[in-house]
């Protein structure tokens, strides 16, 4: 059985540097093509993927948050780490992180983990 | 604004069956044949519920179907419960840069 669970910090202040860890086990994230991904979402709105990680460590951005963020592994820790920098008040939402398998199409993610609500104010 | 186009909210009555829309461009839904659907009860974590426009994952039940034409995909749930009562979420890969895009989520109620 697979599972992720998000750990970091509720609150942050604006400008800050957020970073998240995604806990994960029942995979290893040295299989041959397993990912893994962050998506966020802000209360009442949609999902907006964020970024996503290779076994081979190759790493995906999104274009519009790309200077903002750093995703990294540790396969012997089974986590994956977020970095998001400037944080600023409409970076308010819940964060995901989420796996997927290597036979599926990419960016297909199942399972999530629950989510931590991480809240940008002074 | 999101880049796949949902309808806000559908309603249908117990054992009725439902659509949901998801419209995008010739660049994602129109261009592959990887468009996902995510079920959100409430304060839960999205589900994937449809992978590959028709694919099932394992656990899911056969009420719930995936097709599409052109540039606009469509998850049919037949037979609703209640239990069904959630947010749908369409995605798509995109092939660019962007690599996936997220619908702006349909709100599902059993009447």
């Amino acid at each position: 059985q697979i599972t992720l669970k998000e750990s970091g910090p509720t609150l942050v202040k604006p400008t800050q540097t957020l970073t998240l860890t995604c806990s994960f086990s029942g995979f290893s994230l040295s299989t041959s093509g397993v990912s893994v991904g962050w998506i966020r979402q802000p209360p009442g709105k949609t999902l907006e993927w964020l970024a996503l990680i290779y076994w081979d460590d190759d790493k995906r951005y999104s274009p519009s948050l790309k200077s903002r963020l750093t995703i990294t592994k540790d396969t012997s820790k089974n986590q994956v780490v977020l970095t998001m920098s400037n944080m600023d008040p409409v970076d308010t939402a819940t964060y995901y992180c989420a796996h997927s398998y290597s036979w599926r199409p990419p960016f297909t993610f199942d399972p999530w983990g629950q989510g931590t609500l991480v809240t940008v104010s002074s | 604004q999101s880049a796949l186009t949902q309808p806000a909210s559908v309603s249908g009555s117990p054992g009725q069956s439902i659509t949901i829309s998801c419209t995008g461009t010739s660049s994602d839904v129109g261009g592959y044949n990887y468009v996902s659907w995510y079920q959100q009860h409430p304060g839960k974590a999205p589900k994937l519920m449809i992978f590959e426009v028709s694919y099932r994952p394992s656990g899911v039940p056969d009420r719930f179907s995936g097709s599409k034409s052109g540039n606009t995909a469509s998850l049919t749930i037949s037979g609703l419960q209640a239990e069904d009562e959630a947010d749908y979420y369409c995605s798509s890969y995109t092939g660019s840069s962007t690599y996936v895009v997220f619908g702006g989520g349909t709100k599902l109620t059993v009447l």
